[in-house]
């Protein structure tokens, strides 16, 4: 099975900051990864797919890039909403597996 | 609007067993796979299952195969998760989720869970 990775599991940022979160694959996963936003007691919410392609709706400071098996998720500048837990997702082979998570904390 | 809702979900004994349903409404169901994936208490999310658009096609976590049956009715736009011989590591809120293809894809649309116990 493909193994994701993320980093770092916990971030502490302020609003306005640029935040990175970095994803990687076991294996090549070529661009099949999707990021996901999750808030307490909610489902998660598809932010970007095929490694790069921001999801209808979506804010334009999410961005993401990579391919292959490494990839990054990027905030711009860190709203009061985007205080949330973050994973990414590959869907290489029929077997999905998410990261880890990471949270993103108020500093 | 494009919708899932999950039921089905409650309390069970170790080593018993559960129906899980997603009703689908919205979208062409039959066009889209179907996944189920699952979030313990305090932990992250784990793929449990996926369903072809056609239910030829199923795919299973080794942590449920064997134990879990995943299937769909696409004249009724409802997904299933039978869930046999529970244990308390499946203790979780079980997430519906259509996948953005026939077979796989990114999860596009998801329901708002339905929480599994399993405690005596």
């Amino acid at each position: 099975d493909i193994q994701m990775t993320q980093s770092p599991s916990t971030l502490s940022a302020s609003v306005g900051d640029r935040v990175t979160i970095t994803c990687r694959a076991s294996q090549s996963i070529s661009s099949w990864l999707a990021w996901y936003q999750q808030k307490p007691g909610k489902a998660p919410k598809l932010l970007i797919y095929k490694a790069s392609t921001l999801e209808s709706g979506v804010p334009s400071r999410f961005s993401g890039s990579g391919s292959g098996t490494e990839f990054t998720l990027t905030i711009s500048s860190l709203q009061p909403a985007d205080f949330a837990t973050y994973y990414c997702q590959q869907h290489d082979s029929y077997s999905l597996t998410f990261g880890g998570g990471t949270k993103v904390e108020i500093k | 609007e494009v919708q899932l809702v999950e039921s089905g979900g409650g309390l069970v004994q170790p080593g018993g067993s559960l129906r899980l349903s997603c009703a689908a409404s919205g979208f062409t169901f039959s066009s889209y796979a179907m996944t189920w994936v699952r979030q313990a208490p305090g932990k992250g999310l784990e793929w449990v299952s996926t369903i072809g658009g056609r239910g030829v096609f199923t795919y299973y976590a080794d942590s449920v195969r064997g134990r879990f049956a995943i299937s769909r009715d696409n004249s009724k736009n409802t997904l299933y998760l039978q869930m046999n011989s529970l244990r308390a590591e499946d203790t979780a809120v079980y997430y519906c989720a259509r996948a953005d293809g026939d077979l796989t894809g990114h999860l596009d649309v998801w329901g708002k869970g339905t929480t599994v116990t399993v405690s005596s």
